[in-house]
């Protein structure tokens, strides 16, 4: 268990309206992922963070902005929510072995 | 452009058989690998990892194999067992995983019983 929480675990919302996903670790990890989980694509990395204030893009950064001003949290938004970002949010951290991941949330853009 | 590619979308095995999940590879900048696996409703669980410098890992009943020249890794299960029905992920990364996991697009295995 790597201490990481997500919330919410479910949402549903309606296009054009913002939306933050938050990211909660508890064992004092610099890096921490943002990935989107959709059918025939596998895990796809949307934006990352090496420190706090420090992020950088990911394969598919569009439409997603984020922010890290606390080690322990990362929060992920989405400034004006379309359907084709309906999908299973996971964030992850950088583990002495490898990425460890939280439970997911998934999010429904109607 | 995807450079982890997981061909096999599902497969079945029946309970005690060997399960191979199949991977392959582009990018020649990848160094380090790994196996994860997905529970519905779950976050993905690390399983198992293999560094370039090795063609061989196994941790109890789950052994990663890696062929560089052909850009391919398989992962070996044995005895399948049911609880190891689930969805598996290849991932690989750079820098011996210092970099960012690139993903394939998942196996769905079912193991009947």
């Amino acid at each position: 268990d790597a201490g990481i929480t997500q919330s919410p675990r479910h949402k549903v919302t309606e296009t054009g309206t913002p939306v933050t996903l938050r990211c909660h670790q508890t064992e004092n990890h610099r890096y921490m992922y943002w990935y989107r989980q959709d059918p025939g694509h596998g895990l796809r990395l949307i934006h990352y963070s090496y420190g706090v204030k420090d992020t950088d893009k990911g394969e598919v950064s569009d439409g997603y902005s984020v922010s890290r001003s606390k080690t322990e949290d990362f929060l992920l938004t989405l400034e004006s929510a379309t359907s084709s970002q309906t999908s299973v949010y996971f964030c992850a951290i950088r583990g002495q072995e490898t990425q460890y991941f939280g439970p997911g949330t998934r999010l429904l853009v109607l | 452009d995807q450079q982890v590619k997981q061909n096999s979308p599902s497969l079945s095995v029946q309970e005690g058989r060997i399960s191979i999940l199949n991977c392959d590879y582009t990018n020649s900048m990848f160094d380090y690998f790994l196996w994860y696996k997905k529970y519905p409703a779950e976050g993905p669980t690390f399983l198992i990892s293999i560094s370039s410098i090795k063609d061989k890992n196994e941790d109890g009943r789950f052994t990663v194999f890696l062929n560089k020249s052909a850009k391919h890794l398989s992962l070996h299960i044995v005895p399948s067992q049911p609880g190891d029905s689930a969805v598996y992920f290849c991932a690989a990364s750079g820098n011996f995983g210092n970099e960012k996991l690139t993903f394939g697009t998942g196996t769905r295995l079912t193991i009947i019983p």
